[in-house]
C-alpha cells in the first residue's frame, strides 16, 4: 500500500478484556516495528519483525503482550487481560530493511477503562 | 543501548525565521543513525531527516538540516524559514546498527510553535 495503515484507530475496552491491534506495512517492506507511546512522551520500542521472524521482543512490558507476523506482511499486537496502565498510543512502523528509515502508521489509541 | 536528551520542552519562533531544536545522544554502538520526526496535532509521526554516524556531510532535506557534531554527540535540527505548518512536536531518535534491527530510542520531544 501507499503507507502504513493501522486498525482500529481508536479502541476503548474494559479492564480484563483482550484486544488485538493490526498493522499493514508498506508493501515490500521487510521489517516491521511496534512502539508504545504514552501521552506527552516519545514512542518506546516493543518488538520488531524481519519478515516473519521476531528477533527482538525485549520491549514487551509483560507476557500479556504478544505479537505475530505469520506471513511476513500484516502484523497483530495482542494484549491479554488489559490493565489501565496499558492505555497508550500503539504505533507500527515499517522499513525496507533492518537498517533503513522507519515510516510510521497513524497509530491506535487504546483506552482501558 | 541509546539515550536521547531533548532539553527544550517548548520553543517559539516567528514565521520566516530559522529555529534550532537541540538533541544530544549517548550510544554504545559504533555505527548508528540519528532521525528526526515531526508529530503534528493530528498525531501522525512524519519522518523528516536522517544522519548516519559515518556520514561526513550534514544531512539536508529542503528546509530541514541536521547539525551533526559527533564529538559532542549532538544532532540538532535546524528549520529554516519557519512556516505556520511547522507548529508541531518534534522528536529526535537514535538507532544502532550493530545488533540487528534498528529499534529507535526517542527523546521526550520539543513542542514548536510558529507565530505570525
Amino acid at each position: 500500500g501507499a503507507g502504513v495503515s493501522q486498525s482500529p484507530r481508536y479502541k476503548v475496552t474494559k479492564r480484563g478484556q483482550d484486544v488485538t491491534l493490526r498493522c499493514d506495512p508498506i508493501s515490500s517492506h521487510a521489517t516491521l516495528y511496534w512502539y508504545q507511546q504514552a501521552l506527552g512522551q516519545g514512542p518506546e520500542f516493543l518488538t520488531y519483525f524481519n519478515y516473519e521472524a521476531q528477533p527482538d521482543k525485549s520491549g514487551l512490558p509483560s507476557d500479556r503482550f504478544s505479537a505475530e507476523r505469520p506471513e511476513g506482511s500484516i502484523s497483530t499486537l495482542t494484549i491479554q487481560r488489559t490493565e489501565q496502565r496499558d492505555s497508550a498510543m500503539y504505533r507500527c512502523a515499517s522499513s525496507l530493511a533492518e537498517a533503513d528509515t522507519q515510516y510510521f502508521g497513524p497509530g491506535t489509541r487504546l483506552t482501558v477503562l | 543501548a541509546q539515550k536521547i536528551t531533548q532539553t527544550q520542552p517548548g520553543m517559539f519562533v516567528q514565521e520566516k525565521e530559522a529555529v534550532t531544536l537541540d538533541c544530544t545522544y549517548d550510544t554504545s554502538d559504533q555505527s548508528y543513525g540519528l532521525f528526526w520526526y515531526k508529530q503534528p496535532s493530528s498525531g501522525e509521526m512524519i519522518f523528516l531527516i536522517y544522519q548516519g554516524s559515518y556520514d561526513e556531510q550534514n544531512a539536508t532535506e529542503g528546509r530541514y538540516s541536521l547539525n551533526f557534531q559527533k564529538a559532542r554527540k549532538s544532532a540538532n535540527l535546524v528549520i529554516s524559514a519557519s512556516q505556520l505548518g511547522d507548529s508541531a512536536m518534534y522528536f529526535c531518535a537514535c538507532g544502532g546498527f550493530t545488533g540487528g534491527g534498528n529499534k529507535l530510542t526517542f527523546g521526550t520531544g520539543t513542542q514548536l510553535k510558529v507565530e505570525l
